[in-house]
């Protein structure tokens, strides 16, 4: 049972162009949702987060937006660098269970000079 | 600030041994979790501490896993014994406390032969 779920296992966006990355959700119990960054041989980084509560959330050249009624957020990145190439994860939280996380498979996102 | 210290960093063993993975937290953070990643997918809950308490080991095969988190800071995972399948990265994480933003250590990818 899939309960985060990224559909595209790979992104190729040229340089200075916006790049979206797409998460979809079956739980209506998650609050909030999380954004994480993985280069190789790197544990993941938190990039940035939406509270259930919210539809937008920006930060610098990346914006999370929320769907609630349709169980879908996106990741934005304008405009696409370089060191932007990188796996992306999309996480899950229900407050319910403790703050436990639910990963989607992640999405490589390879920005073109 | 240092980050979430893991060691080592790479383990290779063959199967039936036994192999421990280690990791250090962020200081002054009182939650710790392990990850289980397997190639291609997102990283998976093992078990989280609150403190000194395992509070959620619900997804950890007891059968041959084992972790501890003596005194509420660093924190180990073994396996004994190691299988083929357990061949994957083990990540651990902190947060301030249950449910904050989670910082991962770089993760110890671990092959079993």
């Amino acid at each position: 049972d899939q309960q985060v779920k990224q559909n595209s296992p790979s992104l190729s966006v040229q340089e200075g162009r916006i790049s979206i990355l797409n998460c979809d959700y079956t739980n209506s119990m998650f609050d909030y949702f999380l954004w994480y960054k993985k280069y190789p041989a790197e544990g993941p980084t938190f990039l940035i987060s939406i509270s259930s509560i919210k539809d937008k959330n920006e930060d610098g050249r990346f914006t999370v937006f929320l769907n609630k009624s349709a169980k879908h957020l996106s990741l934005h990145i304008v405009p696409s660098q370089p060191g932007d190439s990188a796996v992306y994860f999309c996480a899950a939280r229900n407050w319910g269970q403790g703050g436990k996380l639910i990963f989607g498979q992640g999405t490589e996102l390879s920005v073109k000079p | 600030e240092a980050g979430v210290v893991q060691s080592p960093r790479y383990k290779i063993i063959e199967k039936k041994q036994p192999v421990a993975f280690w990791c250090n937290p962020i200081s002054g953070h009182n939650t710790l979790y392990w990850y289980l990643q397997n190639l291609g997918q997102g990283p998976e809950l093992l078990i989280r501490y609150e403190n000194e308490e395992a509070v959620d080991d619900s997804q950890l095969p007891k059968d041959r896993f084992s972790a501890e988190r003596l005194k509420g800071v660093d924190s180990t995972l073994k396996i004994q014994p190691a299988e083929l399948g357990d061949s994957a990265v083990y990540l651990c994480a902190s947060s301030s406390n249950q449910g904050d933003t989670q910082y991962f250590g770089p993760g110890t990818r671990l092959t079993v032969l």
